[in-house]
């Protein structure tokens, strides 16, 4: 089936810093979410990319969907303490698609 | 408020008895799912339903079953057969012809 590699695993990272993480596909995707998880809590969609190219920011948060279809990429600028979690990416093969495949998460830990 | 339910939050079952997770949406979602998640791992469905009375398996649908009796609701029930059932479930729920999944907070599952 479709797989989807997320790197970093992890990070670790000052406050201030900025962060950023990708996720690459082993075949094309028409819809790329990023979700955030906080422990013990369930993913909260962040921010949802559905053409070739397209750039969408929420507010410090930015992705980009891979002109590709195969990736897309997370930004994250100033960071502050209640960034960390685990930030999942997914994709869907086809628009509309009920069937979404994850990635394994980044874990981002902030240091104050 | 509108959003997706589920109960409860941390259950303990004994080894060898069924137990069923409740969840419940009120965003008028036709599509719901569950989804399976272990410690460093992505999320992995389990089943999915995209209306009432219909439902299909996921990835890693044995030792669990569905119902979709409602629209608003979607229980799971891990059986006995299931042969590592101690992990989080996740549910969700997306709106027809929508990829974007909205997740419930999740039940924490631990069999003893």
């Amino acid at each position: 089936g479709q797989q989807l590699n997320q790197s970093p695993q992890s990070m670790f990272i000052q406050e201030g810093e900025d962060v950023s993480m990708n996720c690459t596909s082993s075949s094309i995707f028409n819809t790329w979410l990023w979700y955030k998880q906080d422990p013990g809590e369930g993913p909260v969609l962040l921010i949802a990319l559905y053409k070739a190219g397209e750039l969408t920011s929420n507010g410090r948060l930015t992705a980009q969907f891979g002109i590709t279809r195969k990736d897309s990429f997370l930004n994250i600028s100033a960071s502050i303490p209640s960034d960390v979690g685990i930030y999942f990416c997914a994709g869907s093969a086809r628009a509309g698609s009920y069937q979404l495949t994850f990635g394994k998460g980044t874990k981002l830990s902030v240091i104050p | 408020d509108g959003g997706i339910t589920q109960s409860p939050k941390y259950l303990f079952r004994k080894e060898g008895q069924n137990v069923t997770l409740s969840c419940e949406q009120n965003l008028n979602h036709d599509a719901m799912y569950w989804y399976r998640q272990d410690p460093g791992q992505g999320l992995r469905l389990i089943y999915y339903s995209q209306i009432v009375n219909d439902f299909q398996k996921g990835d890693i649908a044995e030792g669990y079953s569905v119902s979709r009796e409602k629209k608003e609701s979607f229980p799971l029930t891990v059986t006995s057969a299931q042969k590592n059932p101690t992990a989080f479930y996740l549910c969700a729920s997306s709106s027809q012809g929508r990829t974007e999944a909205f997740f419930g907070q999740g039940t924490r599952l631990t069999v003893v």
